[in-house]
């Protein structure tokens, strides 16, 4: 069975910062897709950015992007030029390249972004 | 493009009953998938529908049922409601052609059994 550990509850970050989201997971798949997502406070959860195990280049969305280092299990998210709107609960997710669609969710951090 | 709508948004069940939840996914979207999150078990996969077919199941009892209808329209079931059943139920739709697809999430259910 499949692992996401997200080792960090909270974080804070002032506007305009750089904030660095841990995470490590666990599996003895070798093809596998990563995915970072948020639910802001009362809104519904958003694709923030995804990575194919198979690639070896991390993924970027424009202020988003990935540390992905596949020997070591980790899938950190870099956020540059934090804004107020970044202020949400973000999960690592895990999903085995397999027919279908089934995500397994690490527990989640919480950022907020300070002005 | 209309996004994936839930309902009831809310809803209020005592214990032993049962409950039917119902999600309309985005319009092309054939996969719909349910997710429980609660404060002490996060997020978890119940199951994925797909062509009116589940094709994926978490591990949770046979107390929570779905079904998919030609529409791509989903309902889960919940029979013989508990007290740890309350939580926020979670859809998510995508094309469903394979695993990169994006899902996109519905506001949620939030169920509370008294």
């Amino acid at each position: 069975a499949q692992t996401v550990t997200q080792s960090q509850p909270e974080m804070s970050v002032q506007e305009a910062e750089t904030v660095t989201l841990s995470c490590t997971y666990d599996t003895s798949e070798s093809n596998y897709y990563l995915f970072w997502y948020k639910q802001p406070p009362s809104r519904q959860m958003i694709l923030v950015i995804r990575q194919e195990a198979y690639k070896q280049q991390n993924a970027t969305e424009n202020r988003f992007s990935v540390n992905f280092q596949k020997a070591a299990k980790s899938f950190s998210l870099k956020i540059s030029d934090s804004q107020l709107g970044d202020t949400a609960m973000y999960f690592c997710d895990f999903m085995k390249q397999e027919y279908g669609n089934k995500l397994v969710f690490g527990a989640g951090t919480i950022l907020r972004v300070k002005s | 493009k209309a996004g994936v709508t839930q309902t009831p948004r809310y809803l209020i069940k005592t214990r032993g009953q049962q409950v039917t939840l119902s999600c309309s996914p985005i319009s092309g979207h054939r996969s719909v998938s349910w997710y429980q999150q609660t404060p002490g078990q996060g997020l978890q996969f119940l199951f994925e529908y797909f062509s009116e077919t589940q094709r994926n199941k978490g591990n949770f009892p046979g107390r929570f049922s779905g079904r998919q209808f030609s529409n791509s329209r989903s309902e889960m079931n919940v029979s013989t409601l508990e007290l740890g059943d309350s939580a926020l139920y979670l859809c998510a739709s995508s094309l469903g052609q394979g695993a990169h697809d994006e899902q996109f999430f519905g506001p949620g259910t939030r169920l509370t059994v008294l």
